[in-house]
């Protein structure tokens, strides 16, 4: 049963532009949200994470927001760089559990 | 720097030979996760330590066995690997289990080929 779900597999987006990866999550005791980054060959890195105290959390380009009345979070990336060109996985916690992970997206930033 | 290491990055085993995966941590953390990650799939638990407390995923199989005879190590053992384990394996650390601003630290991985 996958609590997390990221419905888009892959994105493209424009140097420059922004990138909005979703995610949606079923169960509604989670009370943390992470968002990783994976590139190839490599494990996945911690990139920005939010409570569910909050709505919003920024650092630098990246920006979390969190809605829990539609159990959906999102991650912007504002400008996009080709650098950020990875697999990105949503992952949700409640404490003293274990971490779950979506299926990823892979973000394409063009050139 | 205080890392998650991996070996071997590549195992190949045969069909019904035992592995074993390796993963060591210089972060001096608490917990220890072996996940298992297939292709375009979520990474899947099978297993955790907290410190020297064991705790198994209901769905992970008899076949995978763990042992942490030390903060710094994790070993995950395939007693007998069959096709469908083959996988990558990703070793994870935390400071301690979920709770606030608590996020794993991940080592890069093994991916293991059955033949």
């Amino acid at each position: 049963d996958q609590q997390v779900k990221q419905n888009s597999p892959s994105l493209s987006v424009q140097e420059g532009r922004i990138s909005i990866l979703n995610c949606d999550y079923t169960n509604s005791m989670f009370d943390y949200f992470l968002w990783y980054k994976k590139y190839p060959a490599e494990g996945p890195t911690f990139l920005i994470s939010i409570s569910s105290i909050k709505d919003k959390n920024e650092d630098g380009r990246f920006t979390v927001f969190l809605n829990k009345s539609a159990k959906h979070l999102s991650l912007h990336i504002v400008p996009s760089q080709p650098g950020d060109s990875a697999v990105y996985f949503c992952a949700a916690s409640y404490t003293g559990n274990q971490f779950y992970f979506g299926t990823g997206t892979s973000l394409t930033v063009i050139p | 720097d205080a890392m998650v290491i991996q070996n071997p990055r590549y195992q190949v085993t045969q069909f019904g030979k035992p592995v074993t995966l390796s993963c060591s941590q210089t972060l001096n953390h608490n917990v220890m996760y072996w996940y298992q990650q297939k292709s375009s799939q979520a990474p899947k638990l099978l297993f955790h330590y907290y410190d020297k407390d064991f705790n198994n995923e209901a769905d992970t199989p008899d076949n995978f066995q763990s042992r942490r005879p030390n903060t710094s190590f994790c070993f995950l053992d395939i007693r007998s690997p069959g096709l469908g384990d083959a996988a990558m394996y990703l070793c994870a650390t935390s400071r301690d289990l979920p709770q606030g601003n608590n996020e794993q630290f991940f080592g890069p991985g093994t991916r293991l080929t059955v033949l």
